[in-house]
């Protein structure tokens, strides 16, 4: 079975500084991994993307990620915080198994609040 | 391109009523996903589809809650009697391949059962 766990429900960053929300996973089989990001009243947007392929991901808005294996980690950074980086976020996994029938299980958020 | 629609944006009923949530996926996508969001619990799937045939309802809460895909292009998710803990905001999403392809959500359906 897959899982997920987001450390730290809330997170705070000042304006400029570096952003850091962690991701660890489980999974028996190579995992697919993402980030999402969710402003306000509106649906989960996808961030980033990791698929087997490289174990850096670059993201939209200036996010990345790095897929380290030995330590079942998905952490998402940004080297700069920008106000308009508020919002809840997101870590998914889903295994490579069943093809066709694989599902999303998703973290329990994290939510990322900016001080000016 | 037309993203995930769904409809209505938002819906306050009365307890007890019937409560039909629609979902449009994007064209061309193979799976359709159906979540609850709420404060308490978060992010929770109910049910998803794969080429129309539903795969997984294990998440949907009691018999009170259905969901139908016709065809392709559309999807249900139907609570009959609704109850006031049925209050949350309802996402549809759809993917090209289920788990390997990134999910598309819509804007929701915050739904309030008085």
């Amino acid at each position: 079975a897959q899982s997920v766990t987001q450390l730290g429900s809330h997170v705070s960053v000042s304006e400029g500084a570096l952003v850091l929300l962690r991701c660890n996973y489980s999974s028996s089989v190579p995992p697919y991994l993402f980030w999402y990001v969710q402003y306000p009243n509106q649906g989960l947007q996808l961030l980033l993307k990791y698929t087997s392929a490289a174990t850096l991901v670059k993201g939209i808005n200036g996010f990345e990620a790095e897929f380290k294996k030995s330590e079942t980690s998905f952490h998402l950074t940004k080297p700069s915080a920008h106000m308009s980086d508020a919002a809840e976020y997101f870590c998914a996994v889903s295994d490579q198994g069943n093809f066709g029938n694989e599902k999303l299980t998703f973290g329990t958020g994290t939510r990322l609040t900016i001080i000016p | 391109d037309a993203g995930v629609i769904q409809s209505p944006r938002h819906e306050v009923t009365e307890m007890g009523q019937e409560v039909t949530l629609r979902c449009k996926p994007i064209s061309g996508h193979n799976s359709l996903f159906w979540y609850r969001q709420t404060m308490m619990r978060g992010l929770e799937l109910l049910i998803y589809f794969n080429n129309n045939v539903p795969i997984d309802d294990s998440g949907m809460p009691e018999d009170r809650f259905s969901a139908k895909m016709p065809n392709a292009s559309f999807s249900t998710l139907k609570i009959q009697p609704s109850e006031p803990r049925d209050s949350a905001v309802y996402f549809c999403a759809s993917s090209l391949q289920a788990g390997r392809q990134p999910q598309h959500f819509g804007d929701g359906t915050r739904l309030s059962i008085l």
